[in-house]
């Protein structure tokens, strides 16, 4: 079956440096991709909606500048926290649909950032 | 603006027992209603979905049905195995809903089964 791929699953990072999440969809190609983040006991929440090829379309509330994401290829997301804080301290997953408007949607495994 | 609100875990139970995870949400119209799963070490999963009021949802002995009157799609299973343990989400989106990313999530439930 189609598989999205999140690297790196677990990363630890000094306050005030940036940390780039990538997003693959491994065996299909994926127009729009989708990042989440979920704090601990809280609902997973959308973040952005991101393109291939364009801007990104973010949530209201979600800093653009902070949550840079980058959808360069048919099959790669990624998401650079930029000076990250304790407070970035999350738990991000991305999601690919394969297909257009409501084709099947496939969830990477998640990456859990922890800012010190 | 939608919401999902599950129960809340974790939720442990033994081999064979009978599960259910409450899922209630609000939304305007008749949204579609989702359950994902977890299991440790991968993404999420699609496990079933009704799209229109009093449709059930089936997969894997999982069930779950779309009350309209109640706002609730409850998640049963008659005899749980460990391999059943995971998280579970319940989402929806919105009545017309062009994409299937714009999901709203309510925060997971723990389920850890016991042999």
């Amino acid at each position: 079956g189609a598989v999205v791929s999140q690297h790196p699953s677990r990363v630890i990072c000094k306050s005030g440096t940036s940390v780039k999440i990538e997003c693959r969809s491994l065996d299909f190609q994926a127009t729009t991709m989708f990042w989440y983040r979920q704090f601990p006991k809280q609902s997973l929440m959308l973040m952005a909606t991101s393109n291939e090829g364009s801007k990104a379309t973010y949530e209201q509330g979600v800093e653009k500048d902070k949550f840079l994401i980058n959808h360069a290829s048919l099959t790669l997301s990624t998401l650079t926290v930029t000076s990250a804080h304790p407070e970035d301290s999350s738990f991000y997953i991305c999601s690919a649909v394969r297909g257009v408007g409501t084709g099947e949607l496939f969830f990477g495994e998640g990456s859990r950032l922890t800012v010190l | 603006g939608n919401s999902v609100t599950q129960m809340e875990g974790p939720v442990t139970l033994s081999e064979e027992a009978f599960l259910t995870i409450n899922c209630t949400y609000t939304a305007t119209g008749y949204p579609s209603l989702f359950w994902y799963v977890q299991y440790p070490g991968e993404g999420l999963q699609l496990l079933l979905k009704a799209t229109k009021a009093d449709d059930k949802g089936s997969n894997k002995g999982f069930e779950a049905t779309y009350r309209k009157e109640t706002t609730s799609f409850h998640l049963e299973k008659g005899s749980v195995q460990v391999s059943d343990s995971a998280v579970y989400f319940c989402a929806l989106i919105s009545a017309g809903g062009t994409s299937y990313g714009k999901l709203t999530f309510g925060q997971g439930t723990i389920l850890t089964v016991h042999p």
